[in-house]
């Protein structure tokens, strides 16, 4: 299974952009990078799924090196409401196939 | 759509004592999931099934057993419950969208406490 390494919290000011790096340097050939979002007494939630270069959608962005080793996930101007743990997972395409991995996520604390 | 729905919301058990969590989820989903997580852990994925008829192992499934009832339901049991299965446990479901891997559907969550 590809072990992914993330901050453990992060602090932000309302407005401004975030960015969230996973490192995953066993990355498997066929695997995808997925992002989910988790606030308080609530399950996860997905942001945003890529496989190579820059992934983007109304919600986030996904930067993806040519390596793969690591991924980026950015967060355009933050609101209260994004404070919450972010989880980076890094899978196989197939339907429960395996065992996915969640780790201890990113806990991101935006002020006012 | 109620997406995936658990009951109950909450639970107290003591020692030895057993249990069924119960998971529906009304999104014509092939694959569920159950997780647990512990207090300012991530989550960790206790058994899944593909499909209707079968369930699969995940990184921490002793103490629990699974029913994949029909395609629909997919509950969780605890034979005899112990202090250490304190958790919130998660039900999940996934679907494959167009061009991406699976993407899961998260129920609110039960939480145990076993004295």
């Amino acid at each position: 299974l590809a072990k992914t390494t993330q901050p453990i919290s992060m602090d932000s000011y309302e407005g401004q952009e975030v960015n969230i790096t996973c490192s995953h340097n066993n990355i498997a050939t066929n695997d995808y990078i997925t992002w989910y979002q988790q606030f308080p007494s609530q399950g996860p939630r997905f942001i945003i799924q890529g496989y190579k270069t820059k992934v983007t959608n109304e919600v986030a962005s996904l930067f993806i090196p040519a390596d793969r080793k690591s991924s980026t996930l950015s967060l355009p101007r933050v609101s209260l409401s994004d404070t919450a743990v972010y989880y980076c997972l890094v899978g196989l395409p197939d339907t429960g196939r395996r065992a996915l991995t969640f780790g201890s996520g990113t806990r991101l604390q935006v002020q006012p | 759509n109620a997406g995936v729905t658990q009951t109950p919301k909450f639970q107290v058990l003591k020692t030895g004592q057993s249990m069924t969590l119960q998971c529906a989820q009304d999104m014509n989903h092939n694959s569920m999931y159950w997780y647990r997580q512990d207090p300012g852990m991530g989550l960790r994925l206790i058994y899944y099934s593909a499909s209707e008829g079968t369930t699969d192992k995940g990184e921490v499934p002793n103490g629990y057993n699974v029913s994949r009832l029909n395609k629909r339901e997919f509950s969780l049991r605890l034979e005899s419950a112990a202090p250490s299965q304190t958790s919130v446990y998660f039900c999940a479901s996934s679907v494959r969208l167009a061009g991406i891997t699976d993407t899961q559907y998260f129920g609110p969550g039960t939480r145990l406490t076993v004295l």
